[in-house]
């Protein structure tokens, strides 16, 4: 069953520090990666994306993400947090050719000054 | 561009009411799809359509009607509402068959039955 776990409820870093948000995931063909950040009563808006090639990709507002094949994880990243990073992160795996997304459970991202 | 618009933005409604979430795409997107936000569950899949006139469940159909008549718009329908249908919901649409495309998702429609 395809599946995406994120570890940790609640993220915290204080301002200028690097952030990293923990995504593993289960699929059972070739995955398509994602994450998507959600502001406070906003819907989910798109960050990046792996689909093939270099394991290192870099997406909106300076996040970036790195795919591990072996490990089944895609963290997401940033090397300088801000205040205005504080949101809900959510990871999710879309099957190969198939239609159907699964998201995992969110974290919640808090960047202190 | 619009992109995915959701009316209405919040509704409260009695133990067995009915209604009808409305989604509605400007994109030309094959694949159209509802989802429930429940704290700490993430996002989980009501139903989802991959053209007019094909429809399937997700991860939590019971409850919830869908229908596809054209590529632009995708209601969801309650027919007997239930307090455990209080949530959020958010379409989502995207590029169907074997893109590997981003859901772009509406603002989400609050619902609380009580």
């Amino acid at each position: 069953a395809q599946s995406v776990a994120q570890p940790e409820d609640q993220v915290n870093v204080a301002e200028g520090n690097p952030l990293t948000v923990k995504c593993t995931y289960s699929v059972s063909g070739n995955p398509y990666l994602f994450w998507y950040v959600q502001y406070p009563n906003r819907g989910l808006q798109f960050l990046l994306k792996y689909i093939t090639g270099d394991n290192l990709v870099k997406g909106s507002y300076g996040f970036e993400a790195e795919f591990n094949k072996s490990q089944t994880s895609f963290h997401l990243k940033k090397p300088s947090a801000l205040v205005s990073d504080s949101a809900l992160y959510f990871c999710a795996v879309r099957e190969g050719n198939f239609n159907k997304f699964y998201f995992g459970s969110g974290t919640k991202l808090n960047v202190k000054p | 561009n619009a992109g995915v618009t959701q009316t209405p933005k919040f509704q409260v409604l009695k133990t067995g009411q009915s209604m009808t979430l409305q989604c509605a795409q400007d994109m030309n997107h094959e694949y159209m799809s509802w989802y429930r936000q429940d704290p700490g569950m993430g996002l989980r899949l009501i139903h989802y359509s991959v053209g007019a006139g094909i429809t399937d469940q997700g991860e939590v159909p019971n409850g919830y009607n869908v229908s596809r008549s054209t590529t632009e718009d995708f209601p969801l329908r309650l027919l007997s509402a239930a307090p455990s249908q209080t949530s959020v919901y958010f379409c989502a649409s995207t590029r169907g068959g074997r893109s590997a495309g981003e859901l772009f998702f509406g603002e989400g429609s609050r619902l609380t039955v009580l």
